[in-house]
């Protein structure tokens, strides 16, 4: 395990309901992240959060909500998904912003599936 | 603009064989590469870095890999697979132009046979 623990593994869900990811650490990073992994393509990285705050959003829709309440907590709120949006949504967090020397640590995902 | 490639989708070997996953990067600037690897139904693990010391790398698991400027090649070794060493494998590049950034590789996927 490597300490970013990611909740629920598995959602589906319908166009029209909205549900939350969350993820937790217990690192003592500073800085999280949320990625979108699907099929042949590259990881996506959506958002950035450093100290709480967020500093990138990579022209992510609306639909994908996040919130950072604390260094320990992300979560990414789900509204109105399409079905493109089925995909494995992998949480990360690294001590301070990825840089030359510092290295993400990885939760196991939330395998979503928009019906 | 810097990117990664990873020029194979697809690699199978056999248990015991040697692994080569190859990855070329494009930098303007002295770039960190990294390796990871993802198993199936887990996030991706930081199996080695390279940071401007030395070289040639030594990860985890027997992995290494050879950073080369000449060639902008980063590739993943392995003297011997194992059948736990079926995963995806991720070549990452980190770099300071326009502000740190990581791009991450279409990744590998790697199959051992018995």
């Amino acid at each position: 395990e490597t300490g970013v623990t990611q909740t629920p593994r598995h959602l589906v869900m319908g166009m029209t309901n909205k549900k939350s990811l969350k993820c937790e650490q217990h690192l003592g990073h500073n800085a999280m992240y949320w990625y979108k992994q699907s099929a042949k393509k590259p990881l996506e990285l959506m958002f950035v959060y450093n100290f709480k705050e967020q500093t990138e959003n990579n022209s992510v829709p609306s639909r994908f909500s996040p919130e950072c309440p604390n260094s320990s907590h992300l979560f990414l709120h789900l509204h109105t998904l399409q079905p493109e949006d089925s995909a494995l949504y992998l949480c990360a967090s690294s001590q301070d912003l990825l840089s030359r020397n510092t290295e993400a640590f990885f939760g196991q995902g939330t395998r979503l599936t928009v019906v | 603009a810097q990117s990664v490639t990873q020029l194979d989708s697809h690699v199978s070997v056999s248990e015991g064989t040697p692994v080569l996953l190859r990855c070329n990067y494009s930098s303007s600037y002295s770039p960190s590469l990294f390796w990871y690897v993802q198993h199936p139904n887990k996030g991706l693990q930081l199996l080695l870095k390279y940071t401007s010391a030395a070289t040639l790398v030594k990860g985890i698991n027997g992995f290494e890999a050879e950073f080369k400027k000449s060639e902008t090649s980063f590739h993943l070794t392995k003297p011997s697979a194992h059948m736990s060493d079926a995963a995806e494998y991720f070549c990452v590049v980190s770099d300071l132009e326009g502000g740190f950034k990581t791009i991450f590789g279409a990744g590998t996927r790697l199959f051992v046979k018995a």
